[in-house]
């Protein structure tokens, strides 16, 4: 079955550090990938997608993520976090011939610390 | 352009009651989409819609029934609420071409006691 994973839960980084969030897919052939942020109360943004070609793709919000197919992953990342990006994050896909449903992975929760 | 709308944002059921989510779109999109939200499980596909006047069962169905009488929006029913519905529920549209992402709807936080 077509499924996402996030493994982490929940992250703290400091403020100004670097920032990682894992995604994998689990899926025969490549998925459209996505990564959406939901501040506290609020719907789903997208930050970034990925359909094909370059593997880095640059999001809104100074964010980018990297395709890599041999490790079916699609880790978000910042190089530097800012208070704001406190929300959670969900990772999702999209299957062919599945009218463009989105698989959401279960969510990490970034707490930013000053 | 208000995109996506879902009213109420905040109900109270109780147990057997019944009602209904309207979720409202401006952007002329074919697809609609159901989710619930529940902590630790991400968002779980419940119904969707690939045009007026059709609908289809996704990850979670039971216990819920859509309808997509108008294009522009998408109703979800809950016949005799449970417990077990107290749940976020976003609605989502999009043009349903697979490139493009879904935009979200506000949500609305359903509490049944």
């Amino acid at each position: 079955a077509q499924s996402v994973t996030q493994p982490d839960i929940h992250i703290t980084v400091s403020e100004g550090a670097s920032l990682e969030l894992r995604c994998n897919y689990s899926y025969g052939a490549t998925p459209y990938l996505f990564w959406y942020v939901q501040s506290p109360g609020q719907g789903l943004q997208l930050l970034l997608k990925y359909f094909s070609g370059d593997t880095l793709v640059q999001g809104i919000k100074g964010f980018e993520a990297e395709f890599k197919r041999s490790q079916s992953s699609f880790n978000l990342r910042k190089p530097s976090v800012h208070w704001s990006d406190a929300a959670e994050y969900f990772c999702a896909a999209s299957f062919t011939g599945t009218a463009s449903k989105l698989t959401f992975g279960t969510g990490t929760r970034l707490q930013v610390t000053l | 352009n208000a995109g996506v709308t879902q009213t109420p944002k905040f109900r109270v059921l109780k147990t057997g009651q019944s009602m209904t989510l309207l979720c409202a779109q401006d952007m002329n999109h074919e697809y609609m989409y159901w989710y619930r939200q529940d902590p630790g499980m991400g968002l779980r596909l419940i119904h969707y819609s690939v045009g007026e006047g059709t609908t289809a069962k996704g990850e979670v169905p039971d216990g819920y029934n859509v309808s997509r009488l108008k294009k522009q929006n998408f109703l979800l029913g809950l016949e005799s609420a449970a417990p077990s519905q107290t749940s976020v529920y976003f609605c989502a549209s999009s043009t349903g071409t697979i490139r493009y992402e879904q935009y979200f709807g506000p949500g609305t936080r359903l509490t049944v006691t």
